[in-house]
């Protein structure tokens, strides 16, 4: 079965900072791995996805993740970090042969100025 | 234009009650979903339709059922409303492959009282 792992429910940085969010995928098969954000009271909107054409995807604002298969992980990365982050992040897995997704837990993003 | 839109927004209602959430999307997507989130932010899907034909079921209580009119259009009915049933629901949408990006809806917020 597949699934991700969000390790960390909180992450507090500072404005300008190196923003770090970490997920970790198990799939037995090559995985579709997808990063949304849901700001407050609103819908997901997705940040970026990967789909096997490239290991480091760029998404929307100015959010990049790197797929690691030897690390079985998909973790998101800023280098500096905007108050306007602040939002809820969920990692997600794409289901082999279906239609579905596999939510994490998700990672709430605090950024101080 | 709203890609994929949801009615009602907020909606606060009795034990007991019987209640429908609406869902349009016109991405002219083939695949729609409900997804469940929870007070805890966890994400979990419950149905998805394809063409108007029922493909995930994913042991939602039969209170709830989800109608398909046409493949534009998934509503949710959910009948006998329980306390535990307090989430916020979201419809999306996507093209009908694995690994497509799913498209969500602004939410629903449902309270029971």
């Amino acid at each position: 079965a597949q699934s991700v792992t969000q390790l960390g429910s909180h992450v507090s940085v500072s404005e300008g900072a190196l923003v770090l969010l970490r997920c970790n995928y198990s799939s037995s098969v090559p995985p579709y791995l997808f990063w949304y954000v849901q700001y407050p009271n609103q819908g997901l909107q997705l940040l970026l996805k990967y789909t096997s054409a490239a290991t480091l995807v760029k998404g929307i604002n100015g959010f990049e993740a790197e797929f690691k298969k030897s690390e079985t992980s998909f973790h998101l990365t800023k280098p500096s970090a905007h108050m306007s982050d602040a939002a809820e992040y969920f990692c997600a897995v794409g289901v082999a042969n279906t239609d579905k997704l596999i939510f994490g837990t998700g990672t709430r993003l605090q950024v101080f100025p | 234009d709203t890609a994929v839109s949801q009615t009602p927004k907020y909606l606060v209602t009795q034990m007991g009650n019987d209640k429908s959430i609406k869902c349009e999307q016109n991405l002219g997507h083939d695949t729609m979903y409900w997804y469940k989130q929870d007070s805890k932010k966890f994400l979990k899907i419950m149905f998805s339709y394809n063409n108007k034909e029922l493909i995930i079921n994913e042991t939602v209580p039969n209170r709830f059922s989800p109608k398909s009119p046409d493949k534009a259009h998934l509503n949710l009915h959910i009948n006998s409303l329980e306390l535990g049933d307090s989430a916020v629901y979201f419809c999306a949408s996507s093209p009908r492959k694995s690994g497509n990006t799913i498209y969500f809806g602004e939410g629903s917020w449902l309270t029971v009282v």
